[in-house]
């Protein structure tokens, strides 16, 4: 069985504060697939980042950054310098390569405020 | 019409009718998926196809019934639906599920069973 976990249900920041969401994942698979999507008020799921398990670099792109650390467990996102428009819901997921099954986290609710 | 597209964006349906969601990808992938996201529950994948071959399939109610007559189209059939199946319908494509390319969501039918 498969697990993720984003303990953070909700998160509100003032603009141009950093903000990280945390994520915590279970899997018994030694090959998968770590994704971040944002689902901002119109519904539609957008893909930012992937991450394979045999790659730990970190990656930054623009005010985004993701922090994979496999002895935790852990595909942490930071963003930097926050915006009103960063306000969405953010989903970590797991995606399992054997069997195509891709595990979604509860999503953290984040809002920017102005 | 570019990426992921689903049609009808809003359904509502009496618990004895039969409707059918539809879901056309525009990206040349090989891999199609149904999920759905009720309110305060994490995204449960429902069916997975790739090259038109059901993969997955986790323990859905028949009263769910997914249909991919080619790799740019997948259908999601209803009938005698429950109150409990409201919910936001989501579609999403990939290029196949070995690679676990991103995969690209739709905006979603949101359907309402009264």
């Amino acid at each position: 069985a498969q697990k993720v976990t984003q303990a953070q249900t909700e998160i509100s920041v003032v603009e141009k504060e950093d903000v990280t969401l945390d994520c915590v994942y279970e899997t018994r698979d030694t090959t998968y697939y770590l994704f971040w999507y944002k689902q901002p008020p119109s519904g539609e799921l957008v893909f930012l980042i992937r991450r394979n398990s045999f790659d730990e670099q970190n990656e930054i792109s623009g005010r985004y950054s993701w922090n994979f650390q496999k002895s935790t467990s852990s595909f942490n996102f930071t963003i930097t310098a926050s915006q009103v428009v960063d306000s969405a819901v953010y989903f970590c997921a797991l995606f399992n390569t054997n069997a195509g099954k891709s595990t979604f986290g509860d999503g953290t609710t984040l809002t920017v405020k102005p | 019409e570019t990426g992921v597209t689903q049609t009808p964006r809003h359904l509502v349906m009496g618990m004895t009718n039969k409707k059918s969601l539809k879901c056309e990808q525009h990206l040349g992938h090989n891999a199609m998926y149904w999920y759905k996201q009720s309110a305060k529950k994490p995204l449960e994948l429902m069916f997975v196809y790739s090259l038109e071959e059901r993969v997955e399939n986790n323990s859905v109610p028949s009263r769910f019934s997914p249909e991919c007559p080619n790799s740019s189209h997948l259908f999601l059939h209803l009938h005698t639906l429950q109150p409990e199946d409201s919910a936001l319908y989501l579609c999403a494509s990939s290029q196949d599920i070995i690679l676990a390319g991103e995969q690209y969501f739709g905006p979603g039918t949101r359907l309402t069973v009264t």
